[in-house]
């Protein structure tokens, strides 16, 4: 069971845009530790996508984007390529654990 | 550009230590703001963060995980370390090593990873 809370699975059609949410609570997100996203394709290890909520490191296509109200996130991506297909994974830091937290992790599928 | 490699046995027995080493090319491991963490990634599941290690050896643990752990940090070689005791088959992993980037108290984030290194306990 994971701190925070990712749907375990999102889909879309090629040029459509999807979100992955990530819930968390008062002792992480909601106390105003920032969010960071990573994005994992198939047997390889994690990326940063997205740090500090919503920006975008250099090379990360702005076709990807992130926001955070209250205790969640979300990743938005518009525009969906078949090259997106991959693991999509949220993090933060959590105080009552004192230590760094992953969403599960979201299988992201272009139709 | 900083690079960071795993490198370790890929087979350790159960109830035996686990230990890997991350090298870090491209920039110093000895950085005021930066740490250095362990994450690993049992098979066809998510991410668990193991603990992080400042250079001048102040360590974070996971507290599911604190009573096995050990992290150490070489700044001569540039390298850090990760000592997982008393493993069992749910140990068996990809572990990644990372820099953990802090820019604020509530704002830090792991860029780059290692490629990461499978370990498997069996006997």
């Amino acid at each position: 069971q994971s701190v925070l809370t990712q749907p375990p699975s999102v889909s879309g059609a090629p040029g459509q845009r999807v979100t992955i949410s990530c819930t968390g609570s008062s002792s992480n997100i909601g106390a105003t530790y920032d969010v960071h996203w990573y994005q994992q394709l198939p047997g390889t290890a994690p990326k940063l996508l997205i740090y500090g909520n919503s920006n975008r490191p250099s090379g990360v296509p702005d076709r990807f984007s992130g926001s955070k109200s209250g205790t969640s996130a979300s990743l938005a991506i518009t525009g969906l390529q078949a090259e997106d297909e991959a693991d999509y994974y949220c993090q933060s830091y959590d105080t009552s654990l004192s230590g760094w937290v992953f969403g599960g992790g979201t299988n992201l599928t272009v139709l | 550009q900083l690079q960071l490699q795993e490198s370790g046995p890929g087979l350790v027995k159960p109830s035996e230590t686990l230990s890997l080493t991350c090298t870090v090319s491209g920039g110093s491991i000895s950085s005021n703001s930066h740490y250095w963490g362990w994450i690993r990634q049992p098979p066809a599941k998510g991410l668990e963060w193991i603990g992080s290690i400042y250079y001048r050896g102040n360590t974070y643990y996971n507290p599911s995980l604190k009573s096995r752990v050990t992290l150490s940090v070489d700044t001569s070689k540039n390298q850090f370390s990760l000592n997982l005791s008393s493993v069992t088959a749910a140990d068996t992993a990809v572990y990644y090593c990372a820099r953990l980037v802090v820019v604020t108290a509530t704002n830090n984030w792991f860029d780059p990873w290692g490629q990461g290194i499978l370990v498997t306990v069996s006997s």
